[in-house]
């Protein structure tokens, strides 16, 4: 069975600090695809990425970077110079085709609460 | 471009009454449909999905029902709420092949007393 593992529940970090969100998988799939969500206060999970598993090239959008090494199965965030406005609970989530094989499915991580603080 | 809405925003409810619970989508045709339940302070729960109408599989053995009576539409029903129907009820949309990221709904937050 999938099975994704965000050990951390909880990161306080003050404003313009760095801070990586961690986030571990297990599957028995060779084809999967990687995904971090955020929800915000309001409660609507936005997504932020998409990585399947055959580009373990990290990648970088502003100030979002994310880490993705096969050989750990590992998939971590990183949010450089963090704002008050990141506060919000990750996501981590893994996919896995449906019974049929039309769509997938997304095993999420028990998430991570960001709190910055000012 | 794709939308996902979801009605009531919030609601509560005495246990033992029904429930209803509606997802529509605009913009995409023959979406893969997902709902999904949040404990408070806990992560996703998927209960039902759903890749075409009429088509209903459940994940998570409850008294809660599912039903998607046309291409864009998903309603999560309830005879009769128990306690710990209590949560927040998102809905998530999919384009129906691959593993394509999940887009979600606004949410209903859920109270039953």
């Amino acid at each position: 069975a999938q099975k994704v593992t965000q050990a951390q529940t909880e990161i306080s970090v003050v404003e313009k600090e760095d801070v990586t969100l961690d986030c571990v998988y297990e599957t028995r799939d060779t084809t999967y695809y990687l995904f971090w969500y955020k929800q915000p206060p309001s409660g609507e999970l936005v997504f932020l990425i998409r990585r399947n598993s055959f580009d373990e090239q990290n990648e970088i959008s502003g100030r979002y970077s994310w880490n993705f090494q096969k050989s750990t199965s590992s998939f971590n965030f990183t949010i450089t110079a963090s704002q008050v406005v990141d506060s919000a609970v990750y996501f981590c989530a893994l996919s896995e085709t449906l019974n049929n094989n039309a769509g997938n499915m997304l095993t999420f991580g028990g998430g991570t609460r960001l709190m910055v603080k000012p | 471009s794709q939308t996902i809405h979801q009605w009531p925003a919030t609601l509560v409810q005495p246990v033992g009454s029904p429930l209803s619970l509606e997802c529509t989508v605009e913009g995409t045709s023959n979406p893969n449909l997902y709902w999904y339940r949040q404990a408070a302070g806990r992560g996703l729960q998927l209960l039902f999905y759903s890749v075409g109408i009429g088509q209903i599989s459940s994940e998570v053995p409850q008294n809660l029902s599912a039903s998607r009576p046309q291409d864009r539409q998903f309603i999560l029903s309830s005879k009769k709420l128990l306690l710990s129907d209590s949560g927040f009820y998102l809905c998530a949309w999919s384009l129906g092949q691959g593993y394509n990221e999940q887009f979600f709904g606004p949410g209903t937050r859920l109270t039953v007393l």
